[in-house]
């Protein structure tokens, strides 16, 4: 059964910080791996998605990187910012069983300006 | 290109009552998967459509039911409410079965008394 876990479960930073999120997948058959933001009561807005076959994608000052072999992806947020405060949530894609989607419990982040 | 929109926002419904949700897919989607998010928590795979059939389903009882219609829209019923059910219900439309990954909606939340 494919589990993902999400660490920390809470984050608070000063401003301009550069942060890392971290996000762990139990079955590496995992078709892609995407980062979602969630502000609070809202859905979910995507940041980066990695198919995978790829190691990283980036999108201005955020970078993902994929480890299948190890299950990881770690998401990087460079210079952070008062409004980059939500929650991230990554999520796998599997085919295993049929077609479903995991999440992580998510990391809420707060930046203090 | 329109996003996912779903309807209604908002909604309260009794114990054991039946309840049917709505969602549009962004345009050009043939995929669509639903979501039940309990407060402070990921959000949970319901179920996923692919041109009209399930292809995939989490561990939900069979009193959560869905609909894929051919303009690719969806529909998620649930029978006999229970108080647990109050959630927020997200819905996510992609191309082929996520292979792009995921595009949300807003959610319907609902709440249960």
């Amino acid at each position: 059964k494919q589990e993902v876990t999400q660490i920390p479960a809470a984050l608070s930073v000063p401003e301009g910080e550069n942060l890392v999120l971290n996000c762990s997948f139990t079955d590496s058959a995992i078709y892609n791996l995407q980062w979602f933001r969630q502000d609070p009561g809202k859905g979910l807005t995507s940041l980066l998605l990695i198919q995978s076959s790829q190691r990283e994608q980036t999108s201005g000052r955020l970078n993902a990187s994929l480890d299948k072999s190890s299950g990881r992806s770690t998401l990087y947020i460079a210079a952070s910012q008062p409004g980059d405060s939500a929650t991230y949530l990554c999520a796998v894609s599997l085919v295993t069983g049929g077609f479903k989607t995991i999440f992580g419990a998510g990391t809420r982040l707060f930046v203090k300006a | 290109e329109t996003g996912v929109t779903q309807s209604p926002t908002h909604l309260i419904k009794t114990r054991g009552q039946q309840v049917t949700l709505r969602c549009s897919s962004q345009s050009g989607h043939n995929t669509v998967s639903w979501y039940q998010q309990a407060l402070g928590q990921g959000p949970q795979f319901i179920f996923q459509y692919y041109r009209e059939e399930e292809n995939g389903r989490g561990n939900f009882p069979p009193r959560f039911s869905g609909l894929q219609f051919p303009n690719y829209s969806s529909e998620l019923n649930v029978n006999a409410l229970e108080l647990d059910d109050s959630a927020l219900y997200l819905c996510a439309s992609s191309l082929d079965r996520g292979m792009d990954g995921y595009t949300f909606g807003s959610g319907t939340r609902l709440t249960v008394v």
